[in-house]
């Protein structure tokens, strides 16, 4: 089964530092990949997200993640965090039938100056 | 172009009674997706609607029900309201190809007291 694991559940971090949020997944085919961030009161943002070939992804906010198959993970970075990334960030997993996705418990950020 | 608006964006219910959420999708979308998140948890599929049809749902009962309407809104119902049905409910809406394309409402926070 279909499944995401994000160890992280609280992570801190200096303005300005660099940052690397977790996730691992379970699934039996080729992986489309997603990571979202959600703010307070807000729905979810689409930071980037892979489908196939280049395993290192650029998204919005100059975030990017790279997809490693022999891992199974799919982890997302950042060179230096800004205070307006405090956030609740969700990694997902896409079926390929397009329909559905599967989240992560999510990874909540705080940035702290 | 307007994005997923939900409505309300709170509500108190009392167990065992009926909830009704709306959605308008955003201009151009045919496909619209509703998730429960609950307290410090991801997104849950409930369902997805395609050309007023249920198009694939995930592990909710029965009393989870939904209906799009040829404008492509959307409405998810629950009867019977359960405590454990507290959560924020999020609506998505997509054009149906467009491999992922989802845009998430700010969701409706439902308290069942």
């Amino acid at each position: 089964a279909q499944s995401v694991t994000q160890p992280d559940i609280h992570i801190t971090v200096s303005e300005g530092a660099s940052l690397e949020l977790r996730c691992n997944y379970s699934y039996g085919a080729t992986p489309y990949l997603f990571w979202y961030v959600q703010s307070p009161g807000q729905g979810l943002q689409l930071l980037l997200k892979y489908f196939s070939g280049d395993t290192l992804v650029q998204g919005i906010k100059g975030f990017e993640a790279e997809f490693k198959r022999s891992q199974s993970s799919f982890n997302l970075r950042k060179p230096s965090v800004h205070w307006s990334d405090a956030a609740e960030y969700f990694c997902a997993v896409g079926e390929n039938t397009g329909n559905q996705f599967y989240f992560g418990t999510g990874t909540s950020l705080t940035v702290i100056p | 172009e307007t994005g997923v608006t939900q409505s309300p964006t709170h509500l108190i219910k009392t167990r065992g009674q009926q909830v009704t959420l709306r959605c308008s999708s955003q201009s151009g979308h045919n496909t619209v997706s509703w998730y429960q998140q609950a307290l410090g948890q991801g997104p849950q599929f409930i369902f997805q609607y395609y050309r007023e049809e249920e198009n694939g749902r995930g592990n909710f009962p029965p009393r989870f029900s939904g209906l799009q309407f040829p404008n492509y809104s959307s409405e998810l119902n629950v009867n019977a309201l359960e405590l454990d049905d507290s959560a924020l409910y999020l609506c998505a809406s997509s054009l149906v190809g467009n491999n992922y394309g989802y845009t998430f409402g700010s969701g409706t926070r439902l308290t069942v007291v």
